[in-house]
């Protein structure tokens, strides 16, 4: 089993639309969780921490469920500019060592 | 938020040849960069961490001899690819972290490496 799991998609949603991505992982210990945001042929860039208590960041809504070792990305009123791959992170237990997802691909289509 | 910096973006070399990427941390000193490299259609896998003033920690898999790595002082890694072959070609990316233990990765913009 890979340590972070999710779907690649591609998800293609309507703008407007809310999207829902879910990340699981592995490794019960892991202690902090990220959602990042790549653009085509970029580096990726942080897109929201993903805290215990579930965080929103405008559009962005991030839960954390440790019991069942997942975390999830929600985007409401999707505009074209986030079409992306978001790639979920783990800390993978070591100093400052994470563990990237493969990301899942959103294309908002006008 | 932090900068790290990446140089350069874009290689393209000849087989059996030694490629160098610099990786940068333009307004924080980080005793610990990442490599990490990516395929297309992949994850980006973690290939060493960077120890300033020590030697780098790979992961199961990778060559240490094949991929030279030195933190020579708290601003600079570099990673050296050496007697690349086109098996190589990847992206190739640093991140470095706060000091202090914070996990948030700041990611340099990555090097395209084509080896031919």
């Amino acid at each position: 089993r890979k340590e972070v799991e999710q779907d690649p998609g591609p998800f293609n949603v309507p703008e407007g639309a809310t999207v829902a991505f879910n990340c699981t992982y592995s490794n019960s210990a892991s202690q902090s969780f990220f959602w990042y945001r790549q653009d085509c042929r970029k580096e990726p860039k942080l897109l929201m921490s993903v805290y215990s208590s579930g965080n929103e960041d405008g559009r962005f809504t991030a839960q954390l469920n440790r019991a069942s070792q997942y975390i999830s990305l929600l985007i409401r009123d999707s505009k074209l500019s986030d079409s992306a791959t978001y790639l979920c992170v783990v800390n993978s237990g070591g100093y400052q060592k994470v563990t990237f997802g493969i990301g899942t691909k959103l294309q908002v289509i006008p | 938020g932090a900068v790290v910096s990446q140089h350069p973006s874009r290689v393209i070399c000849k087989s059996g040849t030694s490629v160098k990427i610099e990786c940068r941390s333009l307004d924080f000193q980080a005793t610990t960069m990442f490599w990490y490299r990516q395929f297309p259609k992949q994850s980006l896998m973690l290939m060493a961490t960077s120890n300033e003033g020590s030697k780098a920690t790979y992961e199961q898999g990778v060559e240490k001899d094949k991929f030279l790595i030195n933190h020579a002082s708290l601003t600079l890694s570099t990673l050296t690819v050496t007697s690349a072959h086109p098996e190589d070609s990847s992206f190739y990316i640093c991140s470095a972290g706060l000091p202090g233990g914070q996990e948030t990765q700041y990611f340099g913009p990555g090097t395209r490496l084509l080896v031919l």
